[in-house]
């Protein structure tokens, strides 16, 4: 299994700009989120999906799409890139459940807006 | 905020020594786990307690969960080297299946 594969790893973007952060699991689990990670911050949640066709929003999720067409899949979409936007992003998936079962990571993005 | 929050931000004690680092959170759980992350690595979990458990071992590693203070600790023994890195703990809700982490505690390990 690779677990939690995350791409890129690293991206520049121009203000104003698009991009797609993808991230793939392979161990069959219904739950995956993303989450950003600023100097001091912690881990933000930004959308989370619990299962195919199902999204919701987390703690910050303004600015940010997602779509969950697959169980595998489950891409960040910025629309419109910000300075304020720059950070390390993290894609995490579990199995499903009140949140008992452990969180794995993708290695992390690294994204800065210039 | 549902968010858990870590203290002390930041720890720094010699190899040999015992670190603790505490967690509050804001509302009931359905249970609390503690990750560590490594400079620029994700996070990998290290133990989950839940909230009908007080006390939970594994390895050097002693979680306990105080539910009526919405509060757990985290304590490393015999610390190493390799110990240094980022603590976090999140929180599971019963009514919500999302994850909600803390800012972390960084601990440093002195040779």
């Amino acid at each position: 299994n690779a677990g939690v594969t995350q791409t890129p790893k690293f991206q520049v973007l121009k203000t104003g700009q698009s991009m797609t952060l993808q991230c793939a699991q392979d161990m069959n689990h219904e739950y995956m989120s993303w989450y950003r990670q600023d100097p001091g911050m912690g881990l933000r949640l930004i959308h989370y999906s619990v299962g195919a066709g199902i999204t919701d929003q987390g703690e910050v999720p303004n600015g940010y799409n997602v779509s969950r067409s697959t169980t595998e899949d489950f891409p960040l979409r910025l629309l419109s890139a910000a300075p304020s936007q720059t950070s390390v992003y993290f894609c995490a998936s579990r199995q499903n459940g009140q949140g008992g079962n452990t969180i794995y990571f993708g290695e992390g993005s690294w994204l800065t807006v210039v | 905020s549902q968010q858990g929050e870590e203290d002390p931000q930041a720890l720094s004690i010699q190899e040999g020594e015992n670190a603790t680092m505490n967690c509050s959170y804001k509302t009931s759980i359905n249970n609390l786990q503690w990750y560590r992350q490594n400079s620029g690595r994700g996070l990998v979990h290290l133990i989950l307690i839940r909230s009908n458990e007080r006390e939970k071992h594994s390895g050097r590693l002693r979680v306990t969960l105080d539910t009526s203070k919405k509060s757990s600790s985290l304590l490393i023994t015999a610390s190493r080297a390799a110990d240094t890195a980022s603590y976090f703990c999140a929180t599971g809700y019963s009514s919500a299946s999302k994850i909600i982490f803390g800012s972390g505690t960084r601990l440093s390990i002195r040779p």
